[in-house]
């Protein structure tokens, strides 16, 4: 039973580029969510996708945005970006909204220059 | 603004020890309390939750402890191995309502 994966694990970017990162959810798994996690710090909630739809979102500009397909798969994007979005982004899926028991994926570290 | 707020930042134990992270948390509304492992190069993962419906929780060598009235809980690792060196995050989320709020993390170190 696959976990969850994402893809790429390691990516180099520019200021102002554009990035998408991508996310396949455990077996079973209807909900994803999308946390940054800055080096040395905790998991920071990006934001929530159910149905296709996103349900919650953090503290976190328009910049970054989201999609989930009819696969539960997902997918973050980040325009624009600054050098402060350097950072590893999570994505985690659950069984249902909310749940406190999240499986995460291994991450994609972002490395903003 | 930070919901959870964790300490010690680090801490290194000798094998065999019982080390202590303790984590206090400010919305009386939160109802579910984890604490997720983390090792290098990998997502993290649920160790063991706590409601605050019971005070002490066990499952193997790893301990909840929670107090209500203070608003704390804390993860105790019991007789602690090199390989249970990780950062640990401690969370808190009002049960299926709210996404997980995350403290800043422990790295612990156990020394041979």
């Amino acid at each position: 039973d696959a976990g969850v994966t994402q893809s790429p694990t390691h990516l180099i970017k520019t200021r102002g580029q554009q990035v998408t990162l991508r996310c396949s959810p455990k077996s079973g798994h209807d909900t994803v969510s999308w946390y940054q996690q800055a080096l040395g710090q905790g998991p920071q909630f990006i934001f929530q996708y159910y149905e296709e739809e996103e349900r919650q979102r953090g503290n976190f500009p328009d910049r970054f945005s989201g999609h989930q397909f009819p696969n539960y798969s997902s997918e973050l994007n980040v325009n624009a970006l600054l050098l402060g979005d350097s950072a590893l982004y999570l994505c985690a899926s659950s069984p249902q909204q909310n749940s406190g028991e999240l499986f995460f994926g291994e991450g994609s570290r972002l490395t903003v220059l | 603004q930070q919901q959870v707020k964790q300490s010690p930042q680090s801490l290194i134990v000798q094998k065999g020890g019982i080390p202590i992270i303790n984590c206090a948390y400010e919305n009386t509304a939160f109802d579910y309390f984890p604490w997720y492992q983390q090792f290098p190069g990998k997502g993290p993962a649920l160790l063991i939750a706590i409601r605050p419906d019971v005070s002490e929780k066990k499952e193997g060598r790893f301990t909840i402890s929670f107090n209500k009235s203070a608003k704390q809980f804390s993860l105790h690792i019991m007789d602690s191995q090199p390989g249970d060196s990780a950062t640990y995050f401690c969370a808190a989320s009002i049960a299926g309502n709210t996404p997980l709020v995350f403290g800043k993390g422990t790295r612990l170190s156990v020394i041979a």
